[in-house]
């Protein structure tokens, strides 16, 4: 039972490239979301879906697209790095009713 | 939106002794409070959770307690150990579920021997 994978583990950018961070999880979870996690901030909502077609912002959206296709997958993408993305990304995935939040072990990115 | 705070940000403790972190949340709607442990290169796990129709919820050497009226909750570690040493994180969410959950900025805890 892999959970949820994330991938890449690291990945280094220069300003204005666009890249997917992949996320994926085998748990038949409907929802799932996306948190980016820097020093002192704790973790901040970024998009989450209730289930597939179903996509919603959360508390920092901007710069960052989402779709979900399939249960299982819920790639996040950025069409414009910026060094203010530089973070390390998490995704996450839990079932609706009451369940707890199942987090991969994160994307680290670096804008330069 | 929801605003969660954490304290504090740094604590260390010795082994055996207990540690306490503390969290205040804004909305008072919010009925959904877990606790996560980050170790270092991973994913935050839960450890422990609460809602708002209970007070307090134990398990084995770690406790959480709520608060409502003050819109405060609190971990309790005791008989602290080294793999204790993490970063810990409390949550609030609306709904009763892990669905949109607001952080606290985290609580690194140094267990020492």
């Amino acid at each position: 039972n892999a959970g949820v994978t994330q991938t890449p583990k690291f990945q280094v950018l220069k300003t204005g490239q666009s890249m997917t961070l992949q996320c994926a999880q085998d748990m038949n979870h409907e929802y799932m979301s996306w948190y980016r996690q820097d020093p002192g901030m704790g973790l901040r909502l970024i998009h989450y879906s209730v289930g597939a077609g179903i996509t919603d912002q959360g508390e920092v959206p901007n710069g960052y697209n989402v779709s979900r296709s399939t249960t299982e997958d819920f790639p996040l993408r950025l069409l414009s790095a910026a060094p203010s993305q530089t973070s390390v990304y998490f995704c996450a995935s839990s079932f609706l009713k009451g369940e707890p939040l199942h987090f991969g072990n994160g994307t680290r990115l670096t804008v330069t | 939106g929801e605003n969660v705070e954490q304290h504090p940000s740094t604590l260390s403790v010795q082994e055996g002794d207990s540690a306490v972190i503390k969290c205040t949340y804004s909305d008072s709607a919010s009925n959904y409070f877990p606790w996560y442990k980050q170790e270092l290169g991973k994913g935050p796990q839960l450890i422990i959770d609460i809602r708002s129709n209970v007070g307090e919820k134990k398990d084995q050497r770690i406790a959480v307690t709520l608060n409502k009226t003050a819109k405060h909750f609190s971990l309790h570690i005791t008989e602290t150990q080294p793999e204790d040493s993490a970063v810990y994180f409390c949550a609030a969410s609306m709904g009763g579920t892990a669905s949109k959950l607001t952080f606290g900025t985290g609580t690194r805890l140094q267990v020492t021997l």
